[in-house]
């Protein structure tokens, strides 16, 4: 079975410019979850979709940061204008509706210069 | 959300069981109690989940409090490749969502 296929692994910007990090979750999974992992920290949870459709994204700063996940499946977390604390490990996990184990794909590390 | 309290860090000599705990005083009856634990350079992986029971799988057993206010993860034999950061997660039974807190390193010693 294949995992959580997260891409690019890494990537490099100056601060205010921005990016895109994009999820392809496990085949049938219905929920969708998007982490921002600061070193040496756990993962803080930023957004949740079930389908299309947002659960809570109460953590999302939202004046910079997106996320959509169109026809329920893959989804894409932007984020614009880009901070030098934006730096960190971004993990997108998901679960059949919920109801089991997430699981989690590498994860894209930014690095905000 | 509900949060929970690991120790930040542990050592176990290698072959040795471990005992990981885990409290969380503020548990809901709808809270379902996972653990994760993470390899560097990796993104989290499952290890177990129990709501009220003791569970046991291939990789660790939980024990869980009768009041359910603390858990225990047991990993009955350590290895070098168990060295990671366990967590101790609170799952919402109504709305799914993982709360991960910080974590407790495991350090194992050969």
């Amino acid at each position: 079975e294949a995992g959580v296929a997260q891409s690019p692994r890494y990537k490099i910007i100056e601060k205010r410019q921005s990016v895109a990090f994009w999820c392809n979750p496990i085949s049938g999974h219905a929920t969708l979850y998007w982490y921002q992992q600061i070193l040496g920290q756990g993962p803080k949870l930023l957004i949740q979709f079930q389908n299309n459709g947002v659960v809570d994204d109460s953590q999302l700063p939202k004046d910079r940061f997106s996320a959509e996940r169109l026809k329920g499946v893959d989804s894409t977390l932007k984020i614009q204008p880009a901070k030098l604390e934006d730096s960190a490990v971004y993990l997108c996990a998901s679960s059949f509706a919920g109801k089991t184990e997430a699981f989690f794909g590498q994860g894209t590390r930014l690095t905000v210069v | 959300d509900a949060k929970t309290t690991q120790p930040n860090s542990m050592e176990s000599n290698e072959e040795e069981p471990v005992h990981l705990p885990c409290n969380h005083s503020t548990i809901s009856g709808t809270d379902y109690i996972h653990w994760y634990r993470q390899l560097p350079s990796q993104g989290p992986e499952y290890v177990i989940h129990g709501l009220t029971s003791n569970v046991n799988n291939r990789m660790a057993s939980l024990a869980i409090a009768e009041d359910r206010k603390s858990s225990t993860l047991i990993l009955h034999r350590a290895t070098l490749r168990d060295a990671a950061v366990y967590y101790c997660i609170l799952r919402d039974g109504r709305t799914y969502k993982y709360i991960f807190g910080t974590g407790t390193r495991l350090k194992v010693l050969a």
